[in-house]
């Protein structure tokens, strides 16, 4: 079976500092794709990156970073100096092969930035 | 430069009568999904369908029907909302090919549905 963990309910900071989104991943493939998706207040789903489980090079994309560690099964998200547009709830998401498509959710993570 | 378009943004409905919602997209991509995501919680795939071939998930209800008469559009029947069907409805569409399908998901701004 497929689960994807995020523990952290909500997450409250200060602008400008750094926060990192916690994801843990379980499934039974070896080939499989994460994802990460943004979903401000306005409801859509933005889609931020997306990781093959062949590839655990750690990328950054601005103020975004992104740390996959198949040793542990997790794939955190860092954004540093954090702004308020920055506050959404995050998905971290999990795709498996065969000819399901289908993308298995984490609950979210609630991000608030305060200025 | 809108990819995915939901139409309505909101929508308002009477317990037990019929409602459609609607999506089309302009990235000609061959799968289209719709999801049901509810307050707090994570989005919920009902459906999807591969070019044609329509996909249901074992546990959507017989009260969800999907229509897809072209590339473009696909429609979210609700054939007798009930209260718990108050939701946000979510079309996402990607573009698979046989033996590759972990390509990214791109959402619609999603559909929210009031039931009265």
């Amino acid at each position: 079976a497929q689960k994807v963990t995020q523990a952290q309910t909500e997450i409250s900071v200060v602008e400008k500092e750094d926060v990192t989104l916690d994801c843990v991943y379980e499934t039974r493939d070896t080939t499989y794709y994460l994802f990460w998706y943004k979903q401000p207040p306005s409801g859509e789903l933005v889609f931020l990156i997306r990781r093959n489980s062949f590839d655990e090079q750690n990328e950054i994309s601005g103020r975004y970073s992104w740390n996959f560690q198949k040793s542990t099964s997790s794939f955190n998200f860092t954004i540093t100096a954090s702004q308020v547009v920055d506050s959404a709830v995050y998905f971290c998401a999990l795709s498996f092969g065969g000819s399901n498509y289908k993308l298995t959710f984490g609950k979210g993570t609630l991000l608030t930035v305060n200025p | 430069d809108a990819m995915v378009i939901q139409n309505p943004r909101y929508q308002v409905t009477q317990f037990g009568k019929p409602v459609t919602l609607s999506c089309s997209q302009t990235l000609n991509h061959n799968v289209m999904y719709w999801y049901q995501q509810k307050s707090s919680q994570a989005p919920k795939l009902l459906f999807h369908y591969y070019d044609k071939d329509f996909n249901n998930e074992a546990d959507t209800p017989d009260n969800f029907q999907s229509r897809r008469p072209n590339t473009s559009f696909c429609f979210l029947d609700i054939r007798s909302p009930g209260l718990g069907d108050a939701a946000m409805y979510l079309c996402a569409t990607s573009r698979e090919s046989a033996g590759n399908s972990y390509n990214e998901q791109f959402f619609g701004p999603g559909t929210r549905l009031t039931v009265l």
